[in-house]
């Protein structure tokens, strides 16, 4: 029982492709995340939804448009994939009040590689 | 600008010894602290954290200290086990009351246990 999901784990894709990575999470958090590491290993923030509201927008370029359809799941589109797209995708979800807020529970990861 | 540092990339340590892992920061607003524990292809799990208003937070083998006045943390983890072999992030909470808190992170240091 994954408490936060992630799908794919995995995703090899050509330039200029479009493609979408999908979070789940059943730990009844209301606040969810998705986060970029790139090849310095360095983790940084692109967006945060509360109860399904963007309240985080990290300057991220346009082409990356995350959905929520509800507040357990976060959904990352990608659109026109370039070469630096390439990372490994976290997602993670916490609950809102107190400082519980900051102890966000991740997912496994998404490696995107694009060619 | 990396407003969380941890300057060790790695450390390696004797099992049954003290690891202390080093994070030192520069943003004087960050008011909570938290550190995260990485395995090879999974995401950060939450391991301790510790409030700007204390200087100490103890769990079990793993301690955190904090002084604000050199804007250092620490975290000591004793006895060190071989399953203590991980990456381990720093991370430091920065915002107001609502929903728009976010961590700062920083790269991480490896940790290895050795048997």
């Amino acid at each position: 029982d994954t408490a936060v999901s992630q799908t794919p784990k995995y995703l090899v894709t050509q330039m200029g492709n479009d493609k979408s990575i999908k979070c789940e999470q059943n730990l009844g958090h209301d606040t969810m995340y998705w986060y970029k590491q790139d090849s310095k290993k360095f983790l940084k923030i692109m967006f945060s939804y509360n109860n399904k509201e963007l309240i985080i927008n990290e300057t991220v370029p346009n082409r990356f448009s995350p959905k929520s359809p509800d507040k357990a799941h976060l959904n990352l589109h990608i659109n026109s994939l370039e070469l630096g797209d390439s990372a490994v995708y976290f997602c993670a979800s916490s609950q809102s009040g107190g400082r519980s807020y900051n102890e966000q529970f991740f997912g496994p990861g998404t490696r995107l590689t694009v060619l | 600008d990396q407003q969380v540092k941890q300057n060790s990339p790695s450390l390696s340590v004797q099992e049954g010894r003290i690891s202390i892992l080093n994070c030192d920061y520069t943003n004087s607003m960050f008011d909570y602290f938290l550190w995260y524990k990485k395995y090879p292809a999974e995401g950060p799990t939450f391991l301790i954290s510790i409030s700007s208003i204390k200087d100490k937070n103890e769990d079990g083998r793993f301690t955190v200290f904090l002084n604000k006045s050199a804007k250092h943390l620490s975290l000591h983890i004793v006895p060190s086990q071989p399953g203590d072999s991980a990456v381990y992030f720093c991370a430091a909470s920065v915002g107001g009351a609502g929903n728009n808190r976010k961590l700062i992170w920083g790269l991480g240091t490896s940790l290895a246990v050795n048997p």
